[in-house]
């Protein structure tokens, strides 16, 4: 596709249960981050891929994220045992090559845990 | 550590009015990266402006400006007559060339009243 593609764009979940939010970034982007809006706030920076080197998993908040990006194209961010303070929308972006270069950014994924 | 400021919450114009949102950053970097991006009502982030610490130029585009002042760390965005398409939230973001995170500010929301 032409953009950064993010699935589902909605997902309600019940507390405790595992969720895998899915990010596909513009075909030959080699840089995908992934960021958290909570309601009326600001980008909070979760993990960051660049080509083959070690993700930057400096901002996921707790070991109940993880994200893995295969084939160094699509990633996906599970979290597990879900909190109601994960609701947020969580935000996939892409650039050509490292951070101080553009982003592009998908729609994101609205989280909802009840 | 990085950090970026942008105070203004909300702001509220009527059109045709020039505004001008703030942003200050903080970081212990030399070289770096100052982005805005706007967020739109329909929520997909889209870039406005890229500057490196070495280029302190203002830059104009259109309606929009940016002034650039490493002296006070500052880096503001001025729309001139603005529109109420112009309604959207505005984020300042900063990346630090040796490494991969970009850090965005809480975000300014602006509204453009007919």
């Amino acid at each position: 596709g032409a953009g950064v593609s993010q699935s589902p764009s909605n997902k309600v979940t019940e507390k405790g249960k595992d969720v895998e939010l899915r990010c596909d970034p513009i075909s030959g982007h080699t840089a995908l981050y992934w960021y958290r809006q909570s309601l009326g706030q600001g980008l909070e920076f979760l993990i960051y891929f660049q080509g083959n080197s070690a993700p930057d998993k400096s901002g996921l908040p707790s070991d109940r994220f993880s994200a893995e990006r295969t084939g160094g194209s699509v990633s996906t961010l599970t979290i597990q045992r879900t909190q109601q303070e994960d609701s947020a929308v969580y935000l996939c972006a892409s650039s050509p090559e490292a951070a101080n270069t553009e982003a592009f950014f998908g729609q994101g994924t609205r989280l909802t845990v009840v | 550590a990085q950090k970026v400021t942008q105070a203004q919450t909300e702001i509220s114009v009527v059109e045709k009015e020039d505004v001008t949102l703030d942003c200050v950053y903080e970081t212990r970097d030399t070289t770096y990266y100052l982005f805005w991006y706007k967020q739109p009502p329909s929520g997909e982030l889209v870039f406005l402006i890229r500057r490196n610490s070495f280029d302190e130029q203002n830059e104009i585009s259109g309606r929009y400006s940016w002034n650039f002042q490493k002296s006070t760390s500052s880096f503001n965005f001025t729309i001139t007559a603005s529109q109420v398409v112009d309604s959207a939230v505005y984020f300042c973001a900063l990346s630090e060339a040796r490494g991969f995170k970009t850090i965005f500010g809480a975000g300014t929301r602006l509204f453009v009243k007919a």
